[in-house]
């Protein structure tokens, strides 16, 4: 059984960084791509970007492009999402999500991660 | 704006039969296949059908999923007061970025 873990909420200023981790476990780690997804607070739900740890390259949609950065370490099987330049806009939950399949596909979405909370406020 | 496009609520009552619609393009949904995610209330989105109309171990035989040129749709059968949800479509689009629809809040009466 896949599980992904993440890293618990955080409260930040406008104009700083945050990043948020994700662990995955119970299963192969290098060949099944990471999502980022974000669900701002009572909206829907945005792709930010996703990266396949073997290939170590990200693909970010152009909304997030320059701002955000993902990243994996392959020996902690841990994915992380570094958005920076934070704004009261980029509050809301973050939720990595595991590709379904191993053989290079960013989607469908399974497992999800339980969401970190972001909150940006002066 | 999302890409995809869904009516914002439905509704149904105990035992009815419910569709939700997704309307896209050729960029996405014309050209690749589309995903369904059930998202309870206060917890992180499931995967519900995938790759137009496969479900995953576990998820009721009551949902299903279809696809026609450029819009899916999700039906369910036999609705049940656990069934409401938000529920939101997704598909690849070839700009190389996952795309969502809005989301359907399902209200069951």
């Amino acid at each position: 059984q896949v599980q992904l873990v993440q890293s618990g909420a955080e409260v930040k200023k406008p104009g700083s960084s945050v990043k948020v981790s994700c662990k995955t476990s119970g299963g192969t780690f290098s060949n099944y791509a990471i999502s980022w997804v974000r669900q701002a607070p009572g909206q829907g739900l945005e792709w930010m970007g996703g990266i396949i740890p073997i290939f170590g390259t990200a693909n970010y949609a152009q909304k997030f492009q320059g701002r955000v950065m993902i990243t994996t370490d392959e020996s902690t099987s841990t994915a992380s999402m570094e958005l920076s330049s934070l704004t009261s806009e980029d509050t809301g939950v973050y939720y990595c999500a595991r590709a379904l399949s191993g053989f290079g596909e960013l989607s469908p979405f399974d497992p999800w991660g339980q969401g970190t909370l972001v909150t940006v406020s002066s | 704006q999302s890409v995809l496009t869904q009516p914002p609520s439905a509704s149904g009552t105990p035992g009815q039969r419910v569709t939700i619609s997704c309307s896209g393009s050729s960029s996405n949904i014309g050209s690749n296949t589309v995903n369904w995610y059930q998202q309870l209330p206060g917890t992180a989105p499931k995967l519900l059908i995938y790759r137009n109309n496969q479900r995953p171990s576990g998820v009721p035989d009551r949902f299903s999923g279809s696809k026609s040129g450029t819009s899916a749709s999700l039906a369910i059968s036999g609705l049940q007061s656990e069934d409401e949800a938000d529920y939101y479509c997704a598909a690849w689009d070839d700009s190389l970025k996952e795309v969502f629809g809005g989301g359907t809040k399902l209200t069951v009466l």
